[in-house]
C-alpha cells in the first residue's frame, strides 16, 4: 500500500528558532499534499494544500508567513514553521494522494505517523 | 464540504462487533465516503471508502443507505487494539475536513 513517511517523528526547539518537518511519499507520486495540525485530545486541523510546482493554499486563519510550505517535487513536502513559540507546539500531520487536488477526483489520502513539535 | 455527525464515543468488549454510524445529510453528488482510525500520536489510517450500498474489505465493512445521508462502519469481532478514534469523512476532493471523530474503546 502507499506510504508516507515524516522526518523528524519530534522535534524540541527553542522558542525564536525555525524547525522544518519532511513529508515524503515514498512509493508514489505524489502530486498533492496536505498539512494537519492537532493538539491533544482535539481533531485534526487542515492547515494548508499544496501541488507540485505551485504555491500553497491555505486555511482561513493560518499564517502563511509562519508555516512555509514547499512541494518542489512529486515525493517531498517541506513544512517549516518560522519562529516558532510556544504556542506552535502541536503534533503535525502531513497527507498525500496520487491525484491533482481538483472536484471530480476520489482519491485516497494516506497519511504520515506525524511530527511532535515541542517549542521550549 | 459536508457536515458530518457522529457520537463522540462508544464502548465494547473484546470479540463484538461494533457498528459506528455517522449522519452526513448535506452529502453531494460526488462526494465519497471515507473511515479513518486513528491511534495516539499517529497519523490517521485508511479503513474503508465507499459510494453506495456495501463495501467490505479485510478490516471492516461500510453500508450506505440508498439517500446515502448516513454510513455506518462495522468492525466484526473487535479486540483491544481496535481501541482508537474513527473519523467518518464525505468528500470528492483528497481535502479532508475532519470532525470530532468517535472514540472507541474495546474492554476486555
Amino acid at each position: 500500500g502507499a506510504v508516507v513517511s515524516q522526518h523528524p517523528s519530534w522535534v524540541i526547539c527553542k522558542s525564536g528558532t525555525s524547525v522544518k518537518i519532511e513529508c515524503r511519499s515514498l512509493d508514489f507520486q505524489a502530486t498533492t499534499m496536505f498539512w494537519y495540525r492537532q493538539f491533544p485530545k482535539q481533531s485534526l486541523m487542515l492547515m494548508a494544500t499544496s501541488n507540485e510546482g505551485s504555491k500553497a493554499t491555505y486555511e482561513q486563519g493560518v499564517e502563511k508567513d509562519k508555516f512555509l510550505i514547499n512541494h518542489a517535487s512529486l515525493t517531498l513536502s517541506t513544512l517549516t514553521v518560522t519562529s516558532a513559540h510556544p504556542e506552535d507546539s502541536s503534533f503535525y500531520i502531513c497527507s498525500a494522494g496520487d491525484t491533482p487536488w481538483e472536484a471530480g477526483s476520489t482519491d485516497t489520502q494516506y497519511f504520515g505517523p506525524g511530527t511532535r513539535l515541542t517549542v521550549l | 464540504l459536508a457536515k458530518t455527525t457522529q457520537p463522540i464515543s462508544m464502548d465494547s468488549y473484546e470479540g463484538q462487533e461494533v457498528n459506528i454510524t455517522c449522519s452526513h445529510n448535506n452529502i453531494a453528488t460526488n462526494d465519497y465516503i471515507t473511515w479513518y482510525q486513528q491511534f495516539p500520536s499517529q497519523g490517521p489510517r485508511f479503513i474503508i471508502q465507499g459510494y453506495k450500498t456495501k463495501v467490505t474489505n479485510e478490516v471492516a465493512s461500510l453500508f450506505i443507505p440508498a439517500d446515502r445521508k448516513s454510513s455506518t462502519l462495522s468492525l466484526p469481532r473487535v479486540s483491544l487494539s481496535d481501541t482508537a478514534v474513527y473519523y467518518c469523512l464525505v468528500g470528492n476532493t483528497g481535502k479532508l475536513i475532519f470532525g470530532q471523530g468517535t472514540t472507541l474503546q474495546v474492554k476486555p
